[in-house]
């Protein structure tokens, strides 16, 4: 059975461009979250989707937005990119809005903004 | 609300030596506990994860860690570290219920295995 999934592995962008990611979940799971690593600042959570609607939102600015599809799928979508939004983009997927399960993670995007 | 701290931000040890790695967290109503490990070049993996029952939980490639309740701690041990265990190590709390079910992560732990 596949894992999380995202696209594309690479990204590179100029100050002041939108960046799109994608991501689909494990087959059955309805719930997705988006991750920001950022260099020397952990993991910070940006956005939650469930069933097509945003359940939670990190702080984070309007720019950084996102979207769930019928088939569970997400779109990151990060507006008027600045230096600092280089970073992994991780994408993780769960069993939606069951407390004890886990998430788990794709491999990320690497978004490099120039 | 939950936040997490993870006290060393890097590790170095001998293989086959022991080694922990510290977690503790922060939160006014119950929570579920997880670690996860990153390999260089790659997303997150869950290494074990404390939901209930036994506050002793292990992992099949010999981590286990221990949910103290009154610390407010979720430590990661290993007896015996092998040069494969060189990563970074993320704890993570999940809040029961409610609207806010996502992951809030620690900054990572740098487990560095040397020979």
């Amino acid at each position: 059975e596949a894992g999380v999934t995202q696209s594309p592995t690479h990204l590179i962008k100029t100050r002041g461009q939108q960046a799109t990611l994608r991501c689909s979940p494990i087959s059955g799971h309805t719930s997705v979250y988006w991750y920001q690593q950022a260099l020397g600042l952990g993991l910070q959570f940006l956005l939650w989707y469930d069933e097509g609607e945003e359940r939670n939102r990190g702080n984070f600015p309007p720019r950084f937005s996102g979207r769930q599809f019928p088939n569970y799928s997400s779109e990151l979508n990060v507006n008027a990119l600045e230096l600092e939004d280089s970073a992994l983009y991780l994408c993780a997927s769960s069993l939606g809005i069951v407390m004890n399960t886990e998430a788990f993670f794709g491999q990320g995007t690497r978004l490099t903004v120039v | 609300a939950q936040s997490v701290t993870q006290l060393d931000s890097q590790v170095p040890v001998f293989e086959e030596a022991p080694v922990e790695l510290r977690c503790n967290y922060s939160s006014s109503v119950s929570v579920y506990l997880f670690w996860y490990v990153q390999y260089p070049n790659q997303g997150l993996q869950l290494l074990l994860k404390y939901l209930s029952g036994s506050t002793l939980v292990e992992s099949i490639n010999g981590f286990e860690a221990e949910f103290n309740k009154s610390q407010t701690s979720f430590h990661l041990r290993k007896p015996s570290v092998h040069i494969s265990d060189t990563a970074e190590y993320f704890c993570a709390v999940r809040k029961y219920g409610g609207s806010q079910g996502n992951l809030i992560f620690g900054k990572g732990t740098k487990l560095s295995v040397k020979p």
